[in-house]
Parts: structure tokens; C-alpha cells; sequence
């Protein structure tokens, strides 16, 4: 299967720690999305990439967060500080290069993150 | 004002009946896009109709239809012949072409039951 993957699946961390999360996207899928979900609520956007570059960053994304795609495939998310409020899942998607009407984006399985 | 408001927390569907899960929007942008996914209860998010704002005529996807109506702002899904395995959460998403790029805008979301 060689669709959007996300490692690790599950991390439960102590306050205070910080925690890097990786997405790999569809190979041939030049734009990558991080999402955000908390409980019994709607994915919330949290940055995306076109290639390497970071186009767009939400509010969300205060300064404990930082996201990096270095060679325009596989990307990472580091929270550092976590924070309870930082429990969430982490949700990764790519979509293929502008040409789709659609701009459909593939998700992954996400990263459950768990701050004690 | 939400921007994707979905207004039925949970809906429940006898197996091979129909269901229509609503959906309504708010953009002032003139060329959006509107999708519908799935997410079963093992997380993983699953594209399943597009809508865009230009197209004349309803989006339908195998036993999945939209219900686009355009000046009435909602985007309702229609599932046919509903399954057991159509029992996940639903979410409604917005992608604004010129004021917020390629970030999709999600509702909360709607529970659906299919009973046997």
C-alpha cells in the first residue's frame, strides 16, 4: 500500500517533554497538510507545504510548534514543551501537484498524542 | 461565524434505507470546493464526493450524492442503500480557493448509525 503514513501511531509523553512526529506522503504528492483533532470535534489545520517551501501556517501553530519538509517528501512535526492541551491526534494528508480539479487530499492513519 | 456548520450530532439509518447527513456553508470567496469524508471509528480519514463551486451538476460517487444548492449555501450527502459499514463519522469540508488556499475548513461532524 503506498498511501500517506504516519509514525509514530500512538505517544504518550510527560508535560514539559518534546515530541517529533513523521509523515510520509504519496510519492508522487508534491503538497503536504497537517491537521489537527481533538476529541469529538472537526480536523483543524494546522500548516502546509508545496515541495519544501511552507506556504501557509495557522494561528494554531504557536511558537512550541514547527513543522519542516526539508527535501519535498517525507515531513515532521516537533511540539516542544508539550502541554496537556497539546492531547490530540495529529493528522497528516498530501494531494498531487496542481492539475486536479479536486485538490483532494489523502490522509493518514494520524499520530494519537497523549500529554500526561 | 462557522464557517461549516453541520447541525445533526448523530443520525441513525436502517440498513438499505437512504440517509441525507446536512451540511451548510459561509464564503463571501467566489470559487471554493466542497468535500465530504469518512472517518470510521479506527481514524483514518476517507475522501468520498467533491463538489466545486461552478459545477452545474450534482456531484455522485457510487451510492454517494451531493445535494448542492448554491444559494441556499448547504451541500447535503445522500447515502443510498445505506451499509453496516456506512456507521462512522462524517465530515463536511470547505476549501476556499482565494482566501485561504489550499486549507480545507472541516464542520464538526455527524455520527451515523446504520441499524441492522
Amino acid at each position: 500500500d503506498t498511501g500517506v503514513s504516519q509514525n509514530p501511531r500512538h505517544k504518550i509523553t510527560k508535560r514539559g517533554q518534546n515530541v517529533t512526529f513523521r509523515c510520509d506522503p504519496i510519492s508522487e504528492h508534491n503538497r503536504l497538510y497537517w491537521y489537527r483533532q481533538t476529541l469529538g470535534q472537526g480536523p483543524e489545520f494546522l500548516t502546509y507545504f508545496q515541495n519544501e517551501a511552507q506556504l501557509e501556517k495557522s494561528r494554531l501553530l504557536s511558537d512550541r510548534f514547527s513543522a519542516e519538509r526539508p527535501k519535498g517528501s517525507f515531513s515532521t512535526l516537533e511540539i516542544q514543551r508539550t502541554e496537556q492541551g497539546d492531547s490530540a491526534m495529529y493528522l497528516c494528508a498530501s494531494s498531487p501537484p496542481k492539475g486536479g480539479a479536486t485538490y483532494e487530499q489523502y490522509f493518514g492513519p494520524g499520530t494519537r498524542l497523549t500529554v500526561t | 461565524a462557522q464557517k461549516i456548520t453541520q447541525t445533526q450530532p448523530g443520525m441513525f439509518v436502517q440498513e438499505k434505507e437512504a440517509v441525507t447527513l446536512d451540511c451548510t456553508y459561509d464564503t463571501s470567496d467566489p470559487s471554493y470546493g466542497l468535500f465530504w469524508y469518512k472517518q470510521p471509528s479506527s481514524g483514518e480519514m476517507i475522501f468520498l464526493i467533491y463538489q466545486g463551486s461552478y459545477d452545474q451538476q450534482n456531484a455522485t460517487e457510487g451510492r454517494y450524492s451531493l445535494n448542492f444548492q448554491k444559494a441556499r449555501k448547504s451541500a447535503n450527502l445522500v447515502i443510498s442503500a445505506s451499509q453496516l459499514g456506512d456507521s462512522a463519522m462524517y465530515f463536511c469540508a470547505m476549501r476556499e480557493t482565494e482566501t485561504s488556499g489550499s486549507r480545507l475548513t472541516f464542520g464538526e461532524g455527524t455520527q451515523l448509525t446504520v441499524n441492522p
